[in-house]
């Protein structure tokens, strides 16, 4: 099983829908969670941080957290096309402070107008 | 957040020759990390830079064949030692900042030939 895993895509929703990306994790002892946007040929981006069960909300975005069910969500509202990008689950792997993150596979988002 | 320098942004390299990727970072920062993110994959750990010592390597990560430097609290390499056409990928060096917070690099594109 690995790690962090996370539907690949592509997830195709229409401009001004919400898109739902999800991410499940393995290891129990996590503390912090995060999600990057990575366009293509470009290093990843910080979109949103969650270190505490339930919803984080900034701006169009909302991170989920659910530490019972190991699974962590990110909600983009009023889809735009420039959401387009493979959006990349991490984790903070238990409960000492490394600061190392384990990365999922990725989901492809297309936003089509 | 914390403004990263990475140089350089790509290079073409043959068989059996080694690069050195730099990376700057604008203020101190404890903890420093090297990624690899091969084609169309995610991001992959190869170490944790540690200031003064030697570095921290994940599994299927060795020095002989990824030496780091870390002279200071701003600034590490990597080197590609002995490269194949299998170590061409995308490096991206990442520095933690503030609240346990990730950021990354523009990263260096490797091809080798």
């Amino acid at each position: 099983q690995k790690e962090v895993e996370q539907n690949s895509g592509p997830l195709s929703v229409p401009e001004g829908a919400i898109a739902s990306l999800n991410c499940t994790y393995s290891d129990r002892g996590s503390q912090s969670f995060f999600w990057y946007r990575q366009y293509s040929g470009k290093s990843p981006e910080l979109i949103m941080f969650i270190y505490s069960n339930g919803d984080k909300e900034d701006g169009r975005f909302t991170a989920q957290l659910n530490k019972a069910s190991q699974y962590v969500s990110l909600l983009i509202r009023d889809s735009q096309p420039s959401d387009s990008a493979t959006y990349l689950c991490a984790v903070n792997p238990g409960s000492s402070n490394t600061g190392k993150l384990i990365f999922g596979q990725g989901t492809t988002l297309q936003v089509k107008p | 957040s914390a403004v990263i320098s990475q140089k350089p942004s790509r290079d073409i390299c043959q068989r059996g020759t080694s690069l050195t990727i730099q990376c700057q970072v604008d203020s101190q920062v404890t903890m420093m990390f090297w990624y690899r993110q091969q084609p169309g994959q995610s991001l992959t750990l190869i170490a944790t830079a540690n200031q003064g010592s030697e570095a921290t390597y994940e599994s299927g990560f060795v020095i002989d064949k990824f030496p780091i430097s870390r002279p200071n609290l701003t600034f590490s390499t990597l080197t590609v030692s002995n490269m194949s056409p299998e170590d061409s990928s995308i490096y991206l060096c990442s520095v933690v900042v503030g609240e346990n917070i990730q950021y990354f690099g523009a990263g260096t594109r490797l091809s080798v030939l």
